[in-house]
């Protein structure tokens, strides 16, 4: 089955710096890869999705990119704010089912 | 339009017992999956359900088991309760156009089980 990797496992950075949280698959067969942003005690959300026919989206400070030949996709977030300290899942999907690397912490510090 | 619900939303049990947790998706939504996340593993695919038919399974033991009824509402059920299975119990929805599933999948607010 798949499996997803994902690092690092935590991150802590400076507000207003850069973040990046990494992450490879195995399943050449995955096309579509969901980012999910978890805050202490609530239910995942979405933030941003990437097909596999995209090599880039951004959605304000958020970017995702994917690299297919490579079996990798990153998720990027500038100017980051102390609101987007959470836990962070990448996930691919293949064959009705999301699988999810095990999350990064990140922690933005004023 | 509200948003997926779980019921109950916190449950002890002793081991050997069974339990059954429940889950209401979107209005619309035709597509089911369940999830079960603890510290150590992260969030774990569990079984997918679209118009009443399991269309996938994850690599749990025959203990766990699901259904979908023709309300696209699920239920997932735990037989034979061991300790290690303690962890948050999440479900999602998607709208399942065209039976695809590469959709936005929203989760619910979960259901804590504590077995012990």
């Amino acid at each position: 089955g798949e499996n997803v990797e994902q690092h690092p496992s935590t991150l802590s950075v400076q507000e207003g710096d850069s973040a990046v949280i990494k992450c490879t698959y195995s399943d050449s067969a995955s096309n579509y890869f969901p980012w999910y942003k978890q805050e202490l005690g609530k239910r995942p959300q979405l933030i941003i999705d990437i097909r596999s026919n995209v090599g880039e989206k951004k959605d304000q400070r958020i970017a995702v990119t994917l690299n297919k030949t490579a079996k990798h996709f990153s998720l990027h977030i500038t100017e980051t704010q102390p609101e987007d300290s959470a836990v962070y899942f990448c996930a691919a999907c293949s064959g009705y089912a999301l699988n999810f690397g095990k999350g990064t912490s990140l922690l933005v510090t004023p | 339009k509200a948003g997926v619900t779980q019921t109950p939303r916190y449950l002890i049990k002793t081991r050997g017992q069974q339990v059954t947790l429940s889950c209401s998706p979107i209005s619309g939504h035709r597509s089911v999956s369940w999830y079960q996340q603890t510290p150590g593993q992260g969030l774990q695919f569990l079984f997918e359900y679209f118009s009443e038919t399991q269309r996938n399974k994850g690599n749990f033991p025959g203990r766990f088991s699901g259904r979908q009824f023709s309300n696209s509402r699920s239920e997932m059920n735990v037989s034979t309760l061991e300790l290690g299975d303690s962890a948050l119990y999440l479900c999602a929805s998607s709208l399942g156009l065209s039976g695809a599933y590469e959709e936005t999948q929203y989760f619910g607010p979960g259901t804590r089980l504590l077995v012990l």
